[in-house]
């Protein structure tokens, strides 16, 4: 089974831009891995930010975007907010089966 | 809008069978049911997520390879419900177990927590 890699944690400022990276251990990310991205904060569910790779909810903030990069997916932030501290999965599909990564721990200071 | 409930035991004993719902309510329910994929994850305490698998509005399912001789997903129709259940538990399936709808992920669940203890 592949392995999905996140950086562990990631630190911007406030009105800031990061971009946090999803690797497939097996190859470059495509979009046929239909990548997600998922923000979660401490003691709540997670939520989509981003489906099949750059598509966007319509409660998903404009100033995050995601794209490939690289031969990764990509979630970037563009002007982080305090209340985007939380933590960022990705979702990698493999054929219609589904491996996370381990989680981004992103810090707003 | 759809809203999704996790509901079951909240302990279950080692090597027992873990048995979960997915209560769906809200939006189009009997349409919901049948045009949507429903999907299970889970996040043991204070760790990551992980997929457990779904199962697509033509009711094939696809399992994590980890979990797959243990897993099974279904859907009640009749109760507008999507069901897990999980053989042969042990302390590492301790979790908090999601449900959530569709290709594009909209909605989850709030979670449930299933400890597995003697």
């Amino acid at each position: 089974q592949a392995v999905v890699t996140q950086e562990p944690s990631v630190t911007v400022s406030p009105g800031g831009t990061v971009t946090l990276t999803c690797g497939s251990s097996i190859g470059a990310v495509t979009s046929g891995h239909h990548s997600y991205w998922f923000q979660q904060k401490s003691g709540q569910a997670p939520r989509t930010l981003i489906y099949a790779t750059s598509n966007k909810h319509s409660w998903t903030p404009a100033r995050f975007s995601g794209s490939l990069l690289g031969g990764k997916a990509a979630l970037t932030l563009s002007g982080a907010q305090p209340e985007d501290e939380a933590d960022y999965y990705c979702l990698l599909s493999y054929s219609g089966t589904g491996v996370f990564g381990g989680g981004t721990k992103l810090t707003v200071l | 809008q759809v809203q999704l409930q996790e509901s079951g035991p909240g302990l279950v004993k080692p090597s027992e069978t873990l048995s979960l719902t997915c209560n769906i309510s809200g939006g189009y329910i009997s349409g919901s049911i049948s045009e949507y994929e429903w999907i299970w994850m889970r996040q043991p305490p204070g760790k990551g997520l992980e997929w457990i698998g779904y199962i697509s509005f033509t009711g094939s399912t696809n399992y994590n390879p980890s979990l797959k001789s243990r897993v099974t997903i279904s859907v009640v129709t009749s109760k507008n419900q999507i069901s897990l259940m999980l053989s042969s538990v042990t302390a590492a399936d301790t979790a908090v177990y999601y449900c959530a709808r569709g290709s594009s992920v909209d909605s989850w669940g709030q979670g449930t927590l299933v400890t597995v203890s003697s």
